[in-house]
């Protein structure tokens, strides 16, 4: 089946260091992926995507390679800020019977310290 | 510019009683999803429709049903709620007719069952 794996835990660093969030896939066909963030009490938000192989999404400073021989979709960060606070959800899409269903990862919650 | 829109926001049932999750869309989407949310699981989906007047289920359906209105209202039925469908809820919306563009998200609906 479908499937996305993210790193365990939480992940807590300070402001400038730079943020790595693992995210590796399992899917037939070629997927597209996506990275979305969640804010305190808010819904998510598409942070980034990329739709075919090598392609490199990119937003807010984020950036992640859609690496098709290791199943990877890795976000980072080079300098990240208080306001980056959130959960991180990996997740992916396949166009099946016309319908884009995303599976998502388990989410990685960031907290970055002042 | 509203997107997609959840009501209520907050809600506290008692086990056993019923209650109705409203969502609308206005950005003419085609597909509509309901997802739960609970700590450590990551977005799980209950429900999907693919187009108006079909439904289908997704990997957590036990305990829900659901309605498509029309094109823009998707409902989420909890007939005889239980302590276990505690969760935060969203629903999303995307149009799988475009290149493999990404779901958008309401603001979610926290409820608890007591």
């Amino acid at each position: 089946g479908n499937s996305v794996t993210q790193m365990e835990g939480p992940v807590t660093l300070s402001e400038e260091a730079f943020l790595t969030i693992n995210c590796t896939y399992t899917a037939t066909g070629y997927p597209s992926l996506f990275w979305y963030v969640q804010y305190p009490g808010e819904g998510l938000q598409l942070l980034l995507k990329a739709t075919k192989a090598d392609d490199k999404g990119s937003n807010k400073g984020f950036e992640a390679t859609y690496r098709k021989e290791t199943t990877s979709f890795h976000l980072e960060k080079g300098s990240v800020q208080v306001s980056d606070s959130a959960v991180y959800f990996c997740a992916l899409s396949l166009p099946d019977y016309g319908n884009n269903r995303l599976a998502f990862g388990k989410g990685n919650q960031v907290v970055v310290i002042p | 510019n509203a997107g997609v829109t959840q009501t209520p926001k907050f809600q506290v049932l008692k086990t056993g009683q019923s209650m109705t999750l409203q969502c609308a869309q206005d950005m003419n989407h085609n597909s509509m999803y309901w997802y739960r949310q609970d700590p450590g699981m990551g977005l799980r989906l209950i429900y999907y429709s693919a187009s108006e007047g079909t439904t289908d289920k997704g990997e957590v359906p036990n305990g829900y049903n659901v309605s498509r209105l029309n094109k823009r209202e998707f409902s989420l039925r909890l007939e005889s709620a239980a302590p276990s469908q505690t969760s935060v809820y969203f629903c999303a919306s995307s149009d799988p007719g475009a290149s493999r563009t990404e779901a958008f998200f309401g603001q979610g609906t926290r409820l608890t069952v007591v």
